[in-house]
């Protein structure tokens, strides 16, 4: 089955304590990207990546960083978390950019940090 | 710059009438346009896109949205509401970036009521 899965669904941690969402596709998709969710502000993108070792900021990078090592995984990794990175995460791919292709989302992570 | 404004935050409606969320857009060039769901613990689903074909677009579950240039409008309808349409819908318009980036809109929250 074609997807986008992301580990873990939920995670607790605390201020400082260095961690890191999966994101897989097993789509053989080009672009992939991270947004966050929050209330009334829709979702803003955090990092995108158009190919292997191709990365770069979208809206709200600040906090976070990314690696494109291999075509299917995009981790994303919160070196020091704060309390304002308390947020649902989503993961998307799709097969070229995404202007006219559309995006394929996995299940979200629900991060709180406390 | 582009930006989108979906107009209502929350929606209600009864089961069998029609259904209308509404979102503008503005836009410096030709934008690319979708409407994406979201069910409750899951990540988001395209509805449907506009790519400068045809105005008047047909998605999936009976969902329709028409572009109109001259009210830099892209409103989404579907004649007759079932309670499965319950969800979140969310307005996107591709970004300055053009293939690497949406901006998406706040999002509406679509009840149905028996």
């Amino acid at each position: 089955e074609a997807q986008v899965t992301q580990n873990p669904r939920y995670l607790i941690t605390v201020t400082g304590k260095k961690l890191t969402v999966t994101c897989s596709q097993n789509m053989n998709h080009e672009y992939m990207s991270w947004y966050r969710q929050d209330p009334g502000l829709g979702l803003r993108q955090i990092y995108y990546s158009m190919n292997v070792e191709v990365t770069d900021k979208g809206d709200v990078p600040e906090g976070y960083k990314v690696s494109r090592k291999e075509k299917r995984n995009f981790p994303l990794i919160l070196e020091s978390p704060s309390p304002n990175q308390t947020s649902l995460y989503f993961c998307a791919s799709s097969p070229q950019g995404v202007r006219d292709s559309p995006l394929h989302f996995g299940n979200g992570t629900r991060l709180t940090v406390t | 710059a582009q930006s989108v404004t979906q107009l209502d935050s929350h929606v209600s409606v009864s089961e069998g009438t029609p259904v209308l969320l509404r979102c503008n857009y503005s836009s410096s060039y030709s934008p690319s346009l979708f409407w994406y769901v979201q069910h409750p613990n899951k990540g988001l689903q395209l509805l449907l896109k506009y790519t400068s074909a045809a105005t008047l677009v047909k998605g999936i579950n009976g969902f329709e949205a028409e572009f109109k240039k001259s009210e830099t409008s892209f409103h989404l309808t579907k004649p007759s509401a079932h309670m499965s349409d319950a969800a979140e819908y969310f307005c996107v318009v591709s970004g300055a970036g053009g293939y690497n980036k949406l901006i998406f809109g706040a999002g509406t929250r679509l009840a149905v009521h028996p």
